[in-house]
Order: C-alpha cells, then structure tokens, then sequence
C-alpha cells in the first residue's frame, strides 16, 4: 500500500529562522497537499501540487514537488511563532478518487 | 464562508455509552469522511461515504458505524465506547473529484472516554 513519510517528526526553531519539511511517497503521486493543524483544532488547507516541478507559494511558505511526483517539500522563510502546529501531507491513495493517505505530520515549534 | 461544523470540540463519556459524532456541511459536498488522529499515528480513515446512503469501511471501522440520510450531514457512532476510541475525531467532505480541489476539514472533536 501506499505510504507518505514526513520528516523530522518535529522541529523546534527560533523566530526568524528557516526551516524545511520533507514528504516522501513510496510510490508516485497523483496530487500532493499540504495541511496545517494548530494545536488541538481541524487541517487548514494550505497547498495544492499536481505537476512534477511545480513549486508553489503563500506568504513565507513555499511548496514543491519533484520532477519524480514522490517528494514534496514545505520550506518556511522567517519563521513566526504563527507558524506553529502540526504539518501533514496528504495525497490520493493511487486506484482510488475519493481516499486520501496522510502523513503522520511535523510538530513545528517556534521559539519567540 | 464555505465550512464543514463538527457538533462539539470536547466530549466525555463513559465506557458503554453510544456515541454519536455530528458534522455538517454547506458546501453541497458529495463525498464525507470520518477520521481519528492519535499521536504517532497520523490520520487514520474510519468511514467515508460518496453519496447519500452510501457508505464504506475505511482503515479502522471496528468498534464504529456511520450514517448519511442527507448529503449535508455525515455522523459516526460508536456504538459503545471504550477508552481505546479516546481520540480526535476530524471529519472532512470534499467534491466527487477529490483530487483537483482537496478536502476541507471540521476543527475536531476531542473525545475521552473514561
């Protein structure tokens, strides 16, 4: 079946600082998401990827996907302690339209 | 603004009791799912349903049954609780072609069963 791994599993750093979260697939992606889960409340959506190469952008967060479509990345510029919570990559397990497979998400402390 | 509202964000119950989990959406989704998140294990698919009526067994379904008698509204049971279902529960929906536009998630409900 297939799997996403994240790395590091948390992640503590000062303010200002930058940082970067990595998502790996065992097999190719379909579409890669990333989400944000403040302490203790639901996933914000944050990131969609389809497109092996493609890099996308939010404020200070900017996502990637390889050529390969099976690692993403999630770098923070600056970070602030708005940043912190818990990342989870998401994707369509392959075969199936309406199950996704989660990451077992990045706890991201940021000290002030 | 577009949301999917889980009934309650903290819930305690007894071992034995059954347990319903509500959410709701207004975003005319074909596609709901329920989840639980413990720490090291990530997000684990319980249910998941794509049209009314319909549903189908996630990863962990045991212990859990759902219902969807209306597009909007997705609810889990437990249908007696054990201190092993004492977890967070996320429910999502998302349009039939999931994979353009993603999910969209409640903020949670924090269930302890003691």
């Amino acid at each position: 079946s297939q799997e996403l791994e994240q790395s590091p599993q948390s992640l503590i750093v000062q303010e200002g600082k930058n940082l970067t979260i990595n998502c790996t697939s065992s097999k190719t992606l379909y579409g890669l998401y990333w989400y944000k889960q403040k302490y203790g409340e639901g996933l914000i959506f944050l990131m969609m990827l389809q497109k092996g190469g493609e890099e996308k952008s939010h404020e200070k967060i900017t996502a990637k996907l390889d050529e390969k479509k099976q690692q993403s990345s999630l770098h923070i510029t600056a970070s602030q302690p708005s940043h912190a919570g818990i990342y989870l990559c998401g994707a369509l397990a392959l075969g199936g339209t309406y199950k996704y497979i989660f990451g077992t998400g990045t706890r991201l402390k940021v000290l002030a | 603004d577009v949301k999917v509202t889980q009934s309650s964000r903290y819930l305690v119950k007894r071992t034995g009791e059954k347990v319903f989990l509500e959410c709701v959406q207004d975003m005319d989704h074909e596609n709901m799912f329920w989840y639980r998140q413990d720490p090291g294990l990530g997000l684990r698919l319980i249910y998941f349903s794509y049209d009314v009526k319909m549903k189908e067994k996630g990863d962990i379904p045991e212990g859990y049954s759902v219902s969807r008698e209306k597009k909007e509204r997705f609810s889990l049971i437990l249908e007696s609780a054990s201190t092993n279902q004492t977890s967070m529960y996320l429910c999502a929906s998302s349009l039939e072609q999931a994979q353009f536009y993603g999910y969209t998630f409640g903020s949670g409900t924090r269930l302890t069963v003691v």
